[in-house]
């Protein structure tokens, strides 16, 4: 079965860094771009980036670029999002997502995780 | 960026109506779009990919079609299981953008 499972819900302040991650299974990895959607209370989603893990081939939304960093560890089959400094505006849900076709970053996100639940507050 | 403009927001139908959602594209995006759908509490599910493609897991009576700029999700036969909410997205431009939404309730 193919699946993301992503770590869980995280509270930080403003200013604090943090790592969330998303291990995937059941396809192969390496060649399927894996990336980051981010989603407010009551909002739309919002594409964040993505990266095809056999060559690290990194795409990030210009929106986000400079706050976030997205990596993989292709040996441990998991992809990371990554923030140097939170902010109270980086409050959302954030879902890890597998594109379908193989390299192909055209033909959506077929394969989602759960989501984790970010919220920074003093 | 590459908008994308989807409508209605909201729609209110009943059980065996047809639901026509629209997007339009702020420029060509040949058939490089994806439909997903949403339900409370949940992660988005790949319905359609490049704008016609019905994913295995949805009916055969939820349909898309549209290429360029317009385009359009159909859902025959509205069933109660399809209160949710449907966002397209482009993929053919980074970022890869998505609509507002349409939410569906039953009436």
């Amino acid at each position: 079965e193919v699946q993301l499972v992503q770590s869980g819900s995280q509270m930080k302040k403003p200013g604090e860094s943090l790592k969330i991650s998303c291990k995937a299974s059941g396809y192969n990895f390496d060649k399927y771009w894996i990336g980051w959607v981010r989603q407010e209370a009551g909002k739309g989603p919002q594409w964040m980036g993505f990266v095809y893990p056999e060559d690290s081939d990194t795409r990030v939304n210009p929106s986000f670029r400079g706050q976030v960093t997205i990596s993989v560890d292709k040996s441990l089959t998991t992809a990371y999002l990554q923030w140097s400094s939170l902010k109270a505006s980086d409050t959302a849900m954030y879902f890890c997502a597998k594109w379908a076709g193989v390299g192909s970053y055209s033909l959506g996100m077929d394969v989602w995780g759960q989501g984790t639940t970010v919220t920074v507050s003093s | 960026d590459v908008q994308m403009t989807q409508s209605p927001s909201s729609v209110s139908a009943s059980v065996g109506d047809r639901v026509t959602i629209t997007c339009r594209a702020s420029q060509d995006i040949s058939a490089w779009i994806s439909w997903y759908q949403q339900k409370p509490g949940e992660a988005p599910k790949l319905l359609i990919s490049a704008s016609t493609t019905l994913q295995s897991d949805f009916p055969l009576r939820f349909s898309g079609r549209g290429s360029g700029t317009d385009f359009s999700l159909t859902i025959n036969d509205l069933q109660p299981e399809d209160v949710a909410t449907y966002y397209c997205q482009q993929v053919a431009f980074f970022p890869q953008t998505f609509g507002g939404g349409t939410k569906i309730d039953m009436k």
